[in-house]
């Protein structure tokens, strides 16, 4: 079975500061991993995606995270936070099979003071 | 814009009553997933629909169920609703099932009193 852990249901940090949400999975096959943004009162936005290939993966709105099989985990960063960027994330699994459910973690809420 | 509009955006319904939720993809989109989210939870998953028939289904017991037209449009249904059938209701459509890629909905807003 697939699961994510997704470590700090909330983080707060100042605007331009470093961003980093952390999430942590498993899975018994290659997993297909990625991070959705979820804003107030709106559905879910795929932020970036992990599949096969490059293990650093670039976003939209400046965001990046690293698959680290070895560590089972894949980070999401931002170097400068925004105001803009305060809202609930979500790292989610899936198996590589066309069709499968995407697993969620928690979230956890960002939270960008100025 | 993810083209997902789902409908009505708020619902309040009584315990015992069903309820449909409505999901319109855009055109080409011909698998929809549909997410259950409790305050404060990550989304779960209720079942998915490829090309009108049911491709999966999580662990939720038959009373939720769905149907998927040929116009990329969806419904879940539930029935004999509970309390903790509350929560927000999110569809998802994929275009191109190998990219792995899911848009989603707005979601409605279900209450159960």
């Amino acid at each position: 079975a697939q699961s994510v852990t997704q470590l700090g249901s909330h983080v707060s940090v100042s605007e331009g500061a470093l961003v980093l949400l952390r999430c942590n999975y498993s899975s018994s096959v290659p997993p297909y991993l990625f991070w959705y943004v979820q804003y107030p009162n709106q559905g879910l936005q795929l932020l970036l995606k992990y599949t096969t290939g490059a293990t650093l993966v670039k976003g939209i709105n400046g965001f990046e995270a690293e698959f680290k099989k070895s560590e089972t985990s894949f980070h999401l960063t931002k170097p400068s936070a925004h105001m803009s960027d305060a809202a609930e994330y979500f790292c989610a699994v899936t198996k590589g099979q066309a069709g499968t459910a995407l697993i969620f973690g928690k979230g956890t809420t960002l939270s960008v003071s100025s | 814009e993810t083209g997902v509009t789902q409908s009505p955006t708020h619902l309040i319904k009584t315990r015992g009553q069903q309820v449909t939720l409505r999901c319109s993809s855009q055109s080409g989109h011909n698998t929809v997933s549909w997410y259950q989210q409790a305050l404060g939870q990550g989304p779960q998953f209720i079942f998915q629909y490829y090309r009108e028939e049911e491709n999966g289904r999580g662990n939720f017991p038959p009373r939720f169920s769905g149907l998927q037209f040929p116009n990329y449009s969806s419904e879940l249904n539930v029935n004999a609703l509970e309390l903790d059938d509350s929560a927000l209701y999110l569809c998802a459509s994929t275009l191109d099932r190998a990219t792995y890629e899911q848009y989603f909905g707005p979601g409605t807003r279900l209450t159960v009193t």
